[in-house]
C-alpha cells in the first residue's frame, strides 16, 4: 500500500517568509510525528499527534513553529518568519499507535536564503 | 534522560566482508531500541527493533542486531556486506516517558566498496 508522503519535497524560502509543509500518513495510522533533521545530524523530535490531538509539542524550537492535524489524517507543519537556522529536512512519520513502528516519509528539504 | 551514541561517523568495508555498526545506549528502565537506514533523498526505513526477548534480533535485508545489557550496546551486523548497503544508519531509542517519540544517534555512514 501507499506509504507516508510529504510535499513539497524541496522548498526554498527567503528569510522572513512563511512556509507550510504537508504530510499524508498511512491510512488508518493514529499516531503522527514530525522530526527535524539538520545536515549531518540525526532527526530531532518536534511534535506528536494522536488522531487530531496534539499531545506533545515539546520539541518545537520556537513559537514560529506550528503544527495541526484537524481531521486526524493529513498534517501540516507551518513555520512563520523563516530564519536561516530553520534550514533542514523535515520528516513526518506515522504509526498505528504510539508504540508501533514508525514509518517515515521522504522528507521536505527546506532551504532558507 | 535517554540517549544513544554512535561512536563512528563512517564505516568502510569491502563487499562480502562482515559489517558492524556500533550503538550504545543510556536509558532508565528497559530499553526499546531501533535501527533505521537512510538512502540519499529518501526517508528512514525501519530495519529492526529490540523490545524484549532474544538478544539477537533479526531484521530486514539480512541485518541483525545484538542486544547486550551489560555493555549497554545494540550493534547492527550483517555477515556479508553488499555495495547496495552503502547508506546512512541510525540507532534510536524510544522514550518510554513520552508518546513514543524516538531519540536518534548522529548516524553512521556505511561505505561498501566492490
Amino acid at each position: 500500500g501507499a506509504g507516508v508522503s510529504q510535499s513539497p519535497r524541496y522548498k526554498v524560502a527567503k528569510r522572513g517568509q512563511d512556509v507550510a509543509l504537508r504530510c499524508d500518513p498511512i491510512s488508518g495510522h493514529v499516531s503522527l510525528f514530525w522530526y527535524q533533521q539538520a545536515l549531518g545530524q540525526g532527526p530531532e523530535f518536534l511534535t506528536y499527534f494522536q488522531n487530531e490531538a496534539q499531545l506533545d509539542k515539546s520539541g518545537l524550537p520556537s513559537d514560529r513553529f506550528f503544527a495541526e492535524r484537524p481531521e486526524g489524517s493529513v498534517s501540516t507543519l507551518k513555520i512563520q518568519r523563516t530564519q536561516q537556522e530553520d534550514s533542514a529536512v523535515y520528516l513526518c512519520a506515522s504509526s498505528y499507535g504510539p508504540r508501533g513502528e514508525q514509518y517515515f516519509g521522504p522528507g521536505t528539504r527546506l532551504t532558507v536564503t | 534522560a535517554q540517549s544513544v551514541a554512535q561512536p563512528e561517523d563512517q564505516v568502510n568495508v569491502a563487499e562480502g566482508n562482515p559489517l558492524t555498526v556500533k550503538c550504545t545506549y543510556s536509558v532508565s528502565g528497559n530499553p526499546y531500541l531501533f535501527w533505521y537506514v537512510q538512502y540519499p533523498n529518501r526517508g528512514l526505513q525501519f530495519l529492526l527493533k529490540y523490545i524484549t526477548g532474544d538478544n539477537l534480533v533479526k531484521g530486514s535485508y539480512g541485518f541483525e542486531a545484538e542486544f547486550n545489557k551489560s555493555q549497554t550496546s545494540f550493534h547492527l551486523k550483517k555477515p556479508s556486506a553488499l555495495v547496495s548497503d552503502s547508506a546512512l544508519y541510525f540507532c534510536a531509542v524510544r522514550d518510554i516517558d513520552s508518546w513514543g517519540k524516538l531519540q536518534f544517534g548522529a548516524g553512521t555512514q556505511v561505505v561498501v566498496t566492490p
